[in-house]
């Protein structure tokens, strides 16, 4: 089993230009979630999603978008990237309120 | 707001030593979790204890609660230097799926 794998790993962006990050997960989990995380703080949620074809907004959804079309996919979308979102993102995923499972993170820069 | 605070926020022992890291919270939960995070990666679970639980063991880690004073305290025993890394708290409400961490406390284990 992969876990939880996150694409791309690492990504720089201009101002203004946009992207997709893609999450997986193949332990059928029915939530899934993306965090951000910035030097020196905790994991502040950014939307998180209860099962296939449902997203919520977390703490911080500002500036970004999700889809949950597959069970097994939960993609976070960043239609015009600015320089606040540079951080380190990371998708998990969970049955119901017990441990998460965490993937290795996507290092975005944007410029 | 986070609801999760550790403190301290970063803790250097010698190897042998016990480490005692504590984590306040302002709402009722469901549970509390404990992860870390080796530097550049994803969290890991470490131990879940559920609000009419006050103590839990798993192997050197130990955690208590306490909803009375909605706060939280793991000791790891015997640090070794590969316990260096950040601990985090998470805790989960009974209204929702959200897991809300503090953000961390960073312990070295010095060789």
């Amino acid at each position: 089993n992969a876990g939880v794998t996150q694409t791309p790993k690492f990504r720089v962006l201009k101002t203004g230009q946009s992207m997709t990050l893609l999450c997986a997960q193949d332990m059928n989990h029915e939530y899934m979630y993306w965090y951000r995380q910035d030097p020196g703080m905790g994991l502040r949620l950014i939307h998180y999603s209860v099962g296939e074809g449902t997203t919520a907004k977390g703490e911080v959804p500002d500036g970004y978008n999700v889809s949950r079309l597959k069970k097994q996919n939960f993609l976070l979308g960043l239609e015009s990237a600015a320089p606040s979102q540079t951080s380190v993102y990371f998708c998990a995923s969970s049955e119901s309120r017990n441990e998460q499972f965490f993937g290795p993170g996507t290092r975005l820069t944007v410029l | 707001s986070q609801q999760g605070e550790e403190d301290p926020q970063a803790l250097s022992i010698q190897e042998g030593e016990n480490a005692t890291m504590n984590c306040s919270y302002k709402t009722s939960i469901n549970n509390l979790q404990w992860y870390r995070q080796n530097s550049g990666r994803g969290l890991v679970h470490l131990i879940l204890i559920r609000s009419n639980e006050r103590e839990k063991h798993s192997g050197r880690l130990r955690v208590t609660l306490d909803t009375s004073k909605k706060s939280s305290s793991l000791l790891i025993t015997a640090s070794r230097a590969a316990d260096t890394a950040s601990y985090f708290c998470a805790t989960v409400n009974n209204y929702g799926q959200n897991f809300v961490f503090g953000p961390g406390t960073r312990l070295s284990v010095l060789p």
